[in-house]
C-alpha cells in the first residue's frame, strides 16, 4: 500500500536559517509527489509538485524540492527561512489518474526571532 | 480565476442529523475530490467524483456520500452524524484528476 513518512512532526528555526523537511514514500512506481503548506484554519496550499523529468523542483515561496528515487524521499528545502514561513507542511502522493492523495502526518514549523 | 469556494465555512451540528457541505471548484476543472482533516486520523481522503461519476472512493462508511453536478459543483453529505466526524473537510479540485489538486478553504464541522 501506498504511504508518506515525514519524520518531523514538529521543527523549530530560527529566521534566516536553512531549512529542511523530510519525506518518505511508498510506492510501487514513480509516484506523483507534492508538497502542501497549511496555515492555521485554513486550506491547504500547494507548494510545488513532481511528476517526472527533472528531480530538483522549484516552487513557490522560494521552496525547492529534490526526488531521490534509490532512498524513496522528496524533501523540502529552503535556504533561508522567513517568519511568515511558519505553518504545517504536508508531503503527498498520488498516482497518476486520479486525485487521491495519500498524505504524510504533518510537519509543524515553528520560525524564532 | 477564482479559487476553490467551500459552504459554509464553520457549521455546528447535533448527533443524528445530518449535514450536506457544498464546493465550487475552479472554473474549468472537472475532478473534484473530498478529504477529512483531525487531529487524530490527519488528513484522509473520502472520495474523488469526475464528469458528475465517483471514480474513487475512500474507507469511510456509507453515511459519508457524495455527488456531483454537470456544472462540476460537488456536494458531499455525511448523515446520522456522530461526534467523531467533527473535522475540518477539505475539497480540492483539478482539471482532470491527473494534475495537482488545488484546495478549498475547507468547511469546519462541528457534531454535538
Amino acid at each position: 500500500a501506498q504511504s508518506v513518512t515525514q519524520p518531523d512532526i514538529h521543527i523549530t528555526v530560527s529566521e534566516g536559517a536553512s531549512l529542511e523537511l523530510r519525506c518518505n514514500y511508498s510506492y510501487g512506481a514513480t509516484p506523483y509527489l507534492f508538497w502542501y503548506v497549511q496555515s492555521p484554519g485554513q486550506g491547504l496550499q500547494l507548494l510545488l509538485k513532481y511528476f517526472s523529468g527533472d528531480t530538483l523542483v522549484q516552487g513557490i515561496k522560494g521552496f525547492e524540492a529534490e526526488f531521490k528515487r534509490s532512498q524513496s524521499s522528496f524533501n523540502l528545502r529552503k535556504p533561508s527561512v522567513h517568519w511568515s514561513d511558519a505553518a504545517e507542511y504536508f508531503c503527498a502522493v498520488a498516482r497518476g489518474a486520479t486525485n487521491k492523495l495519500i498524505f504524510g502526518t504533518g510537519t509543524l514549523l515553528a520560525v524564532q526571532p | 480565476k477564482a479559487g476553490v469556494t467551500q459552504t459554509p465555512r464553520y457549521l455546528i451540528k447535533t448527533r443524528g442529523q445530518q449535514v450536506t457541505l457544498s464546493c465550487s471548484p475552479i472554473s474549468g476543472h472537472r475532478s473534484v475530490s473530498w478529504y477529512q482533516q483531525t487531529p487524530g486520523q490527519g488528513l484522509q481522503f473520502l472520495f474523488e467524483y469526475f464528469s458528475e461519476t465517483q471514480r474513487n472512493k475512500g474507507n469511510f462508511p456509507g453515511r459519508f456520500s457524495g455527488r456531483q453536478f454537470s456544472n462540476s459543483r460537488s456536494e458531499m453529505n455525511v448523515s446520522t452524524l456522530e461526534l467523531g466526524d467533527s473535522a475540518l473537510y477539505l475539497c480540492a479540485s483539478s482539471p482532470t484528476g491527473e494534475t495537482e489538486a488545488f484546495f478549498g478553504q475547507g468547511t469546519r464541522l462541528t457534531v454535538v
